[in-house]
């Protein structure tokens, strides 16, 4: 079965404190994976995607393919991190997008 | 650009009547997909379309429907409306297949 799956509903760190959100996913072939961030009142956006490699806002996710791990991090929480964190999946060749139901994160001042 | 615009923001409907939600995609993109958030739970894949054929279908009923006109655009139609339609409604859009996602700011229905 194709699943993401992020166990936490609510992570709350305080500013400069590291932050790891959790995802692992259950896919039978070669996936590409996703975080998408959704801040107050904004619309869903992409914040890293792993075949990029980038670190984005301080942001960087390492795929684990023994693990079925993508997990999300961060050294240093600002309180601009606070949002709604979605990792996501989608399959070869497809733009389908399988969503996790998110964690969210609130950093404290 | 506005970015992917959707319409209308927010609608009430009874049960039995019938839907249709509109997505504008950013200029130039050709790729549309459709996604139901219900409240507490990720988006959920409805369709995607891509230069106006059905290229995916999620695990959705038939009372649900969708179309690409020649300019992009697309209506999501959902029939016979039942209390669990009730949801956020995501349009997203990419330049091509296999590219990044925009996403709108969705429509909110109720169904009352």
């Amino acid at each position: 079965a194709q699943r993401v799956t992020q166990p936490e509903k609510l992570l709350s760190v305080f500013k400069g404190a590291p932050v790891e959100l959790k995802c692992n996913y259950s896919y039978s072939g070669s996936p590409e994976l996703f975080w998408y961030v959704q801040y107050s009142r904004q619309r869903l956006q992409l914040l890293l995607r792993h075949i990029s490699r980038e670190s984005i806002k301080g942001f960087t996710a390492d795929l684990n393919k023994g693990e079925t791990s993508f997990h999300l991090k961060k050294p240093f929480a600002q309180e601009e991190d606070s949002a709604m964190y979605y990792c996501a999946l989608s399959g070869y060749n497809t733009d389908k997008l399988i969503f996790g139901t998110g964690t969210r994160l609130q950093v404290f001042p | 650009d506005a970015g992917v615009t959707q319409s209308p923001t927010h609608l009430i409907k009874t049960r039995g009547q019938q839907v249709t939600l509109r997505c504008s995609p950013i200029s130039g993109h050709k790729s549309v997909s459709w996604y139901q958030q219900v409240l507490g739970q990720g988006p959920q894949f409805i369709f995607q379309y891509y230069e106006k054929e059905e290229r995916g279908r999620g695990n959705f009923p038939d009372r649900f429907s969708a179309r690409q006109f020649p300019n992009y655009s697309s209506e999501l139609n959902v029939n016979a409306l039942l209390l669990g339609d009730s949801a956020l409604y995501l349009c997203a859009s990419s330049p091509d297949r296999n590219t990044e996602a925009f996403f709108g700011q969705g429509t909110r229905l109720t169904v009352v």
